[in-house]
């Protein structure tokens, strides 16, 4: 199984739908949990945190599923500026710096007008 | 505050040609990173260094070297290099090495070796 692991999409949404993807991790013993966002041929950027209680930033949702061992993200009322590739990343067991950290490959992410 | 300044954008080098890829960021950010990104793949550390004068190898350390001889520069060398170094890489800084503190990535630098 891989370290982590993302559907690479693309998924091609309308405008105004709502839309979820998920990530699955190998280690269970990985602590932290973050989506970024990538637009295209840019430089990644921090969208949001995944906590235990799952959690919200306005139109968007991650949640942490432990015993299954993924995460969530969710986007309401999608806009034609969500569309871009969003990386799930995970932090393992080993350490508490970024250097422990892995990087899926990324869902690419269309919204059509 | 520029943040994270990458430079060149692109290069095109010939096999065997060294180079230089600059990093400097102005967020006084003790951790700094280098990972490569191939299509369709995650990204992958390469070095990083957690203050001056020291670094740490990554996942992918392999034909790359770092220095870091102030807090705020990061360069990596290219020795020798090859077309399995054609890849995007991006540089990347964070205040501590503690993962609630989010990196801060450059606009990347597109290399092409051929």
């Amino acid at each position: 199984r891989k370290e982590v692991e993302q559907d690479p999409g693309p998924f091609n949404v309308p405008e105004g739908a709502t839309v979820a993807f998920n990530c699955t991790y190998s280690n269970s013993a990985s602590q932290s949990f973050f989506w970024y966002r990538q637009d295209c041929r840019k430089e990644p950027k921090l969208l949001m945190s995944v906590y235990s209680s799952g959690n919200e930033d306005g139109r968007f949702t991650a949640q942490l599923n432990r015993a299954s061992q993924y995460i969530s993200l969710l986007i309401r009322d999608s806009k034609l500026s969500d569309s871009a590739t969003y990386l799930c990343v995970v932090l393992g067991s080993g350490g508490g710096g970024a250097d422990g950290l892995t990087f899926g490959k990324g869902t690419h992410l269309i919204i059509q007008p | 505050n520029a943040g994270v300044t990458q430079t060149p954008k692109f290069r095109i080098l010939k096999i065997g040609q060294s180079m230089t890829l600059q990093c400097t960021q102005d967020m006084n950010h003790n951790y700094m990173y280098w990972y490569r990104q191939d299509p369709g793949m995650g990204l992958k550390l390469i070095y990083y260094s957690v203050g001056a004068g020291i670094t740490d190898k990554g996942e992918v350390p392999n034909g790359y070297n770092v220095s870091r001889s102030t807090t705020e520069d990061f360069p990596l060398r290219l020795e020798l290099a090859a077309p399995s170094q054609t890849s995007v890489y991006f540089c990347a800084s964070s205040y501590t090495g503690q993962i609630n503190s989010p990196l801060h990535f450059g606009n990347g630098t597109r290399l092409t070796v051929t």
